[in-house]
C-alpha cells in the first residue's frame, strides 16, 4: 500500500517563473492538504481539496492554486515566484478534511 | 488572529528522564486537536486525533491530555529514549474548518 507521493523530491527555479508540484494521496483517501515550511518554522497551511474543491485556504496570496483530480490526487501551482517561495512543500492526506493527516516527503523548492 | 503557541520552543532531556510540554490553542470553536511528531529527514507522523475535552490518550511512552476550556493540550513522553528525538508539532482544527499549526518544540535526548 503505497503512502503519500510527491514529486518532484527537488527544484531549482528562477523568480518569475511559474512551477507545479504534484501530490498522490494515500490509498483510500480523499482529501488532500498543502503545506509550505520555510526553515525552523512549522508548517504554514496552504489550502485544502476535498471533493475536487478547494475547502479551507490558509493566508497565502493567489499566485498559489491547485488542484484536485477525480482520482484525489493533486497539483500545486505557484506563478510569478519570489526568492521567498523557497521552501519545503508537504502534501499531506486523509479520510476526510479533519482526520488524521498522512504526510509525503516534500518538494524542496529553490527560487534564484 | 488566531495562534496556537508551543512551548518550550526546544527541549534537552536526559535519556531516562521524563518530560512534557505544551500546546495553546483558542478555547472557541473546537474541533479538534493533532499531535504529530517529525524527525529529521522524515515526514510528519500522526501521534494523537483528540476532541473531547478531558481527552487522555497513549501510544506507548508517550501520552497526551486535552483541555478545550481552557485551551491547552499536554504531551507527556516517560523514559526519554534517543529515538525520541525529533519535533514535536500540534495543530489546531477549528469547528469552522480552520487549521493552525503550532511552530514546534524540538526535543533532544542526551545519552
Amino acid at each position: 500500500d503505497a503512502g503519500v507521493t510527491q514529486s518532484p523530491t527537488h527544484l531549482i527555479k528562477t523568480r518569475g517563473q511559474q512551477v507545479t508540484l504534484r501530490c498522490s494521496p494515500k490509498s483510500g483517501h480523499d482529501t488532500v492538504s498543502w503545506y509550505q515550511q520555510a526553515l525552523g518554522q512549522g508548517p504554514q497551511f496552504i489550502f485544502q481539496y476535498y471533493e475536487e474543491e478547494e475547502r479551507q485556504r490558509g493566508n497565502f496570496p493567489d499566485r498559489f492554486s491547485g488542484h484536485q483530480f477525480p482520482n484525489y490526487s493533486s497539483e500545486l501551482n505557484v506563478n510569478a515566484l519570489l526568492l521567498g517561495d523557497s521552501a519545503l512543500y508537504l502534501c499531506a492526506s486523509s479520510l476526510g478534511p479533519q482526520n488524521e493527516q498522512f504526510f509525503g516527503p516534500g518538494t524542496r523548492l529553490t527560487v534564484l | 488572529i488566531l495562534n496556537v503557541e508551543q512551548s518550550p520552543q526546544s527541549l534537552h532531556v536526559q535519556e531516562g528522564d521524563s518530560t512534557n510540554f505544551t500546546c495553546s490553542f483558542p478555547s472557541s470553536n473546537f474541533y479538534a486537536l493533532h499531535w504529530y511528531r517529525w524527525e529529521t529527514a522524515k515526514s510528519p507522523e500522526a501521534l494523537f486525533v483528540m476532541t473531547l475535552n478531558g481527552d487522555e490518550k497513549k501510544k506507548g511512552r508517550i501520552s497526551a491530555t486535552l483541555n478545550t476550556k481552557e485551551g491547552y493540550s499536554y504531551l507527556y513522553i516517560k523514559g526519554s529514549q534517543p529515538e525520541d528525538s525529533a519535533t514535536y508539532l500540534c495543530a489546531f482544527w477549528g469547528s469552522n474548518y480552520q487549521l493552525i499549526w503550532g511552530a514546534g518544540t524540538k526535543l533532544i535526548i542526551k545519552p
